[in-house]
């Protein structure tokens, strides 16, 4: 059973515009939530992140908003450009364990 | 600062070989957790060591295992291969365990070891 979901696999935005990632979780224990970029043939790299005290975190381009009693978040990018062209993924941390749930990622396309 | 390196780059083994798989984490980081992704998949938790001990793990058999050493580097070890392991092995360091003061939730990725079991 998927503990994160991304359901959409896919979108596509064109330069400059708003480009809207959405993430729901099931377990109300997870209590921080990450967001990751993935190019091809590389790792996934930390983008931001959000406490589950928080219900919007900043960073230059990009924000998190958490609404905690839907069980959602959503990433922002604004003004979305074509270098933000990626896999990016929804993880959640929560519970003794230390480890990251992750979602299976929605593919984003910046058209220029 | 150095950040996460992981080797091989790319592996092919036989079905029921053995494979060893090696992290090193970033400098100043404590903690190493390995993930196994499969095609169209997110990141799944195979297990994690904080100061050389396993610290969690997830829903793998006991053929994956682990160690850390002193210098917080880390090996992956997985026995009799079977073809649905082949998949991305992703290492990440993180500082302690995001549950202890001082440590950190952000968990930092190498670039993975891709391995094809045949």
């Amino acid at each position: 059973d998927q503990q994160v979901k991304q359901n959409s696999p896919s979108l596509s935005v064109q330069e400059g515009r708003i480009s809207i990632l959405n993430c729901d979780y099931t377990n109300s224990m997870f209590d921080y939530f990450l967001w990751y970029k993935k190019y091809p043939a590389e790792g996934p790299t930390f983008l931001i992140s959000i406490s589950s005290i928080k219900d919007k975190n900043e960073d230059g381009r990009f924000t998190v908003f958490l609404n905690k009693s839907a069980k959602h978040l959503s990433l922002h990018i604004v003004p979305s450009q074509p270098g933000d062209s990626a896999v990016y993924f929804c993880a959640a941390s929560g519970g003794s364990q230390g480890n990251l749930i992750f979602g299976k990622g929605t593919k984003l396309s910046v058209k220029p | 600062e150095t950040g996460v390196t992981q080797s091989p780059t790319h592996l092919i083994k036989t079905r029921g070989q053995q494979v060893t798989l090696r992290c090193s984490s970033q400098s100043g980081h404590n903690t190493v957790s390995w993930y196994q992704q499969a095609l169209g998949q997110g990141p799944q938790f195979i297990f994690q060591y904080y100061r050389e001990e396993e610290n969690g793990r997830g829903n793998f058999p006991p053929r994956f295992s682990g160690l850390q050493f002193p210098n917080y580097s880390s090996e992956l070890n997985v026995n009799a291969l079977e073809l649905d392991d082949s998949a991305l092995y992703l290492c990440a360091s993180s500082i302690g365990q995001g549950r202890i003061p001082g440590s950190s939730y952000e968990q930092y990725f190498g670039p993975g070891t891709r391995l094809t079991v045949t």
